[in-house]
This record gives C-alpha cells, sequence and structure tokens, in this order.
C-alpha cells in the first residue's frame, strides 16, 4: 500500500537546525509532488512547501523562504525536509504528504494522499 | 493567495444526527476542493477531492458538494468515529495550497 514514513520526534535549541525524512513506499516516488505541512498545537493546518522529486524543482511558502530546503534522495525514495534558526514558534508537528501525480511537465490531482505520521519537532532551550 | 475560511469553528451533533460543515472560498477555485478529517494524535485523511468524489474506502454517508467558491461537506448519520477537525484545501491556484481553520465536530 502507499505509505510516507517519518523520521522520529526532534528536540532542538533555538537558532539550531532540523532535517526531517519522509520514506514513500509503494508507488513510484517520481511520479508524484511531496507536500510539507505543519501543525502547531491545537492549530491548523499550514502549508510549507513542495518538492518534485523527478526534477527536484521545489516551492516554499513566503514565511519560510530562506529558512526551509526540501530535498531528496531518489535511490532510498525518501524526501527531506530541513528547518533552519529554529525558534519556540517552529514547535509543532511536521507532515509529509503525497501531491499531484506528475507528468510531462504537467501535475494532476493536486490533493494530498497520503499523509506522513507526523513528526513532532520541539524547539527549547 | 485564496484564503479559504469554514464555518462554525464548532459544530456540536448527536449521534446518528446529521452535519453540514461549509467552505468559502475568497475566489473562484471551480471543483479543485478536498475534504480532511483529523483524528486527535493523527495525521489527516482525505475524505473527499474534486469538490464531490469520495477518496478511497470513504463511507457513503461523507458527501461533499459546491463549485466555484461555496462548498459543504455533510456527514448524513454521525458515528462515534466521525468526531473529529475537518479541513478544506484549495489546489486550484497553487502554490500556495491553503486550508480553512477547521471545523471541529464534537459530541452534544
Amino acid at each position: 500500500q502507499v505509505q510516507l514514513v517519518q523520521s522520529g520526534a526532534e528536540v532542538k535549541k533555538p537558532g539550531a537546525s532540523v532535517k526531517v525524512s519522509c520514506k514513500a513506499s509503494g508507488y513510484t516516488f517520481t511520479s508524484y509532488d511531496i507536500n510539507w505541512v505543519r501543525q502547531a498545537t491545537g492549530q491548523g493546518l499550514e502549508w510549507m512547501g513542495w518538492m518534485n522529486p523527478n526534477s527536484g524543482n521545489t516551492g516554499y511558502a513566503q514565511k519560510f523562504q530562506g529558512r526551509v530546503t526540501m530535498t531528496r534522495n531518489t535511490s532510498i525514495s525518501t524526501a527531506y525536509m530541513e528547518l533552519s534558526s529554529l525558534r519556540s514558534e517552529d514547535t509543532a508537528v511536521y507532515y509529509c504528504a503525497r501531491g499531484g501525480y506528475c507528468t510531462g511537465g504537467v501535475c494532476l490531482n493536486n490533493w494530498f494522499d497520503p499523509w506522513g505520521q507526523g513528526t513532532l519537532v520541539t524547539v527549547s532551550s | 493567495e485564496i484564503v479559504m475560511m469554514q464555518s462554525p469553528a464548532t459544530l456540536s451533533v448527536s449521534p446518528g444526527e446529521r452535519a453540514t460543515l461549509s467552505c468559502r472560498a475568497s475566489q473562484s477555485v471551480s471543483s479543485n476542493l478536498a475534504w480532511y478529517q483529523q483524528k486527535p494524535g493523527q495525521a489527516p485523511r482525505l475524505l473527499i477531492y474534486g469538490a464531490s468524489t469520495r477518496a478511497t474506502g470513504i463511507p457513503a454517508r461523507f458527501s461533499g458538494s459546491g463549485s466555484g467558491t461555496e462548498f459543504t461537506l455533510t456527514i448524513s448519520s454521525l458515528q462515534s468515529e466521525d468526531f473529529a477537525v475537518y479541513y478544506c484545501q484549495q489546489y486550484n491556484n497553487w502554490p500556495p495550497w491553503t486550508f480553512g481553520q477547521g471545523t471541529k465536530v464534537e459530541i452534544k
């Protein structure tokens, strides 16, 4: 079955960086976008950015420009999201989610399904 | 950026009753609207895409309707497992993908 499995919880100090992984299985990794979404405790869903695993092209929400980097390793079907200059407000659960099916430069069906189980990142001194 | 607005913020419903959730977009998103369900401690789960198409394995008591700027998610007869937070999301104009703030469906 199609599945995304994320790395475990992290505790970081303010100013540090965190890198979360998202391993895909059950489908062709390079055929679908990967999106990253975060959720602070008790809050809603906040889209952070997307990556096309085939080309490596990325797009980031303006809020995170300059602080977030999304990469992939196609040989192990894994996507990564690195967030730098962490502050307490970055404490949240971070999710990866499979996005649109991309072929010939066109991406279709751009909803998110499935989602990874989430990775709690805690930023605290 | 398209802003998605959901109402109400909280909906109190008795088991077996009907629940109607609303989602409004700040500009037309055609039928490019998805609904997700999120239970405490779990990741969101896709319920509906294309405004009205149920995702694989989603029970028929969930239905979606609407197009343009006004959308509705209806749960025809609430089961205990349906008490959760529901989010709408537009994927017509991206990036960014945008979500509503969520509607919590709680037991009355």
